[in-house]
């Protein structure tokens, strides 16, 4: 069955520290993955997308995402975070060619002074 | 530019009564999206639809729930009759369609509380 994991419930960092919010996916074709975060009471924004080429993508506010096969995972990183980013964060893919997207149960960071 | 736009944000109903949640796209866009997100969880997909036609319904509860893209006008996500477990936050997403077909734009969403 087509799965996003996210195995992190909750993580808290320093402000100022690095982040990595761990997914993985099963898909059984090349999958199409996706970073969103959501701030409380808002909708998702895109933080950045995989559909193929170059494993490693860049987003926007400074995040970025390693594609590994070998590992089916997506994880999201950040070298050093700052108190905004504190928020709800989702993983998301689809197999290529398909419009269902499958969501992960969701991150919640918490950034500490 | 605008966005995608849901409306209301917030929307309480008494049991039995009915939900219509709408949505209308990005501009340019033409397909839709319909997902709901139960308290602590991640969002489920409903349905999927372009102008007109209802692409994919997989995700859509048997009873009650439909929804609709017409021609003019915003999607619709109705639910009949509704209760108390349907009370979710149900988020609608577009896409242009064609090669960027997959990159989907959210809006901020319908909180749906029943009472």
């Amino acid at each position: 069955a087509q799965s996003v994991t996210q195995p992190d419930i909750h993580i808290t960092v320093s402000e100022g520290a690095s982040l990595e919010l761990r997914c993985n996916y099963s898909y059984g074709a090349t999958p199409y993955l996706f970073w969103y975060v959501q701030s409380p009471g808002q909708g998702l924004q895109l933080l950045l997308k995989y559909f193929s080429g170059d494993t490693l993508v860049q987003g926007i506010k400074g995040f970025e995402a390693e594609f590994k096969r070998s590992q089916s995972s997506f994880n999201l990183r950040k070298p050093s975070v700052h108190w905004s980013d504190a928020a709800e964060y989702f993983c998301a893919g689809g197999p290529y060619g398909n419009e269902k997207l499958t969501f992960g149960t969701g991150t919640r960071l918490t950034i500490i002074p | 530019n605008a966005g995608v736009m849901q409306n209301p944000r917030h929307l309480v109903r008494r049991r039995g009564q009915e939900a219509r949640l709408r949505c209308s796209p990005m501009k340019g866009h033409s397909h839709v999206y319909w997902y709901r997100q139960l308290p602590e969880e991640g969002l489920k997909f409903m349905v999927y639809l372009q102008k007109e036609n209802i692409i994919d319904e997989s995700g859509m509860p048997k009873e009650r729930f439909s929804a609709e893209f017409p021609k003019e006008g915003p999607s619709i996500l109705r639910i009949q009759q509704v209760v108390r477990g349907d009370s979710a936050a149900y988020f609608c997403a577009s896409s242009p369609g064609q090669v960027a077909k997959n990159i989907q734009y959210f809006g901020a969403g319908t909180r749906l509380s029943v009472l």
